[in-house]
């Protein structure tokens, strides 16, 4: 199956500093991508949605230019936290979207584990 | 706009026992519907999907979802749970045309020996 993959798995920057998360599709190509962010014991919340070749697409609330969105590939998305802080503390998830027949699903990363000091 | 609720935050159930997760969604037409299950400190992954026809979903792991119109559910359920069952399970809803999705809550499954 599909598999996508996130790297890196964990990271622990200080504060004001930037930190990059890469998303990638492993096994097959993904014009659009998405980034959500999940706070401990809650749901998903879409930050994002990544499309290759163009400006990202973010969710009310979220901010564009802390939230660095890249998606240069068909294979490749990356999310940049500029000038972190400790709430940016957070388990942000990637997706990728393939076509299953008449619909798209999503598959999704294993996550990055982000700690802000 | 779609949305989707999960009405039981935490259950727990006994090795063995039958399990059954409510989803409710709400949306203008007939949903693209996702029952994903995460682990501690990792991603989803996905157990079934229902875009249309049978109204009985089978999905991995011996899972099994019934799309319901008239009651707008999406309940998961499985006939004998495992104690590998233990984990977070969420219910996503995706609109027609709309490439996002949307999750519920999601609901923390224990099973107990």
């Amino acid at each position: 199956g599909a598999v996508v993959s996130q790297h890196p798995s964990w990271v622990i920057c200080k504060s004001g500093t930037s930190v990059k998360i890469e998303c990638r599709s492993l096994d097959f190509q993904a014009t659009t991508m998405f980034w959500y962010r999940q706070f401990p014991k809650q749901s998903l919340m879409l930050m994002a949605t990544s499309n290759e070749g163009s400006k990202a697409t973010y969710e009310q609330g979220v901010e564009k230019d802390k939230f660095l969105i890249n998606h240069a590939s068909l294979t490749l998305s990356t999310l940049t936290v500029t000038s972190a802080h400790p709430e940016d503390s957070s388990f942000y998830i990637c997706s990728a979207r393939e076509l299953a027949g008449v619909v798209y699903e999503q598959y999704f990363g294993p996550g990055t584990r982000l700690t802000v000091t | 706009a779609q949305s989707v609720t999960q009405p039981d935050i935490h259950i727990t159930v006994s090795e063995g026992a039958s399990l059954e997760l409510r989803c409710n969604y709400s949306y203008g037409a007939t949903p693209y519907l996702f029952w994903y299950v995460q682990s501690p400190g990792q991603g989803l992954q996905l157990l079934l999907k229902y875009f249309s026809g049978d109204t009985l979903v089978q999905g991995i792991k011996g899972f099994e979802a019934e799309f319901k119109r008239s009651q707008s559910s999406f309940n998961l359920r499985k006939p004998s749970v495992h104690w590998s069952d233990a984990a977070e399970y969420f219910c996503a809803v995706e609109g027609f045309g709309n490439e996002k999705l949307t999750f519920g809550t999601g609901t923390r499954l224990t099973i107990i020996p």
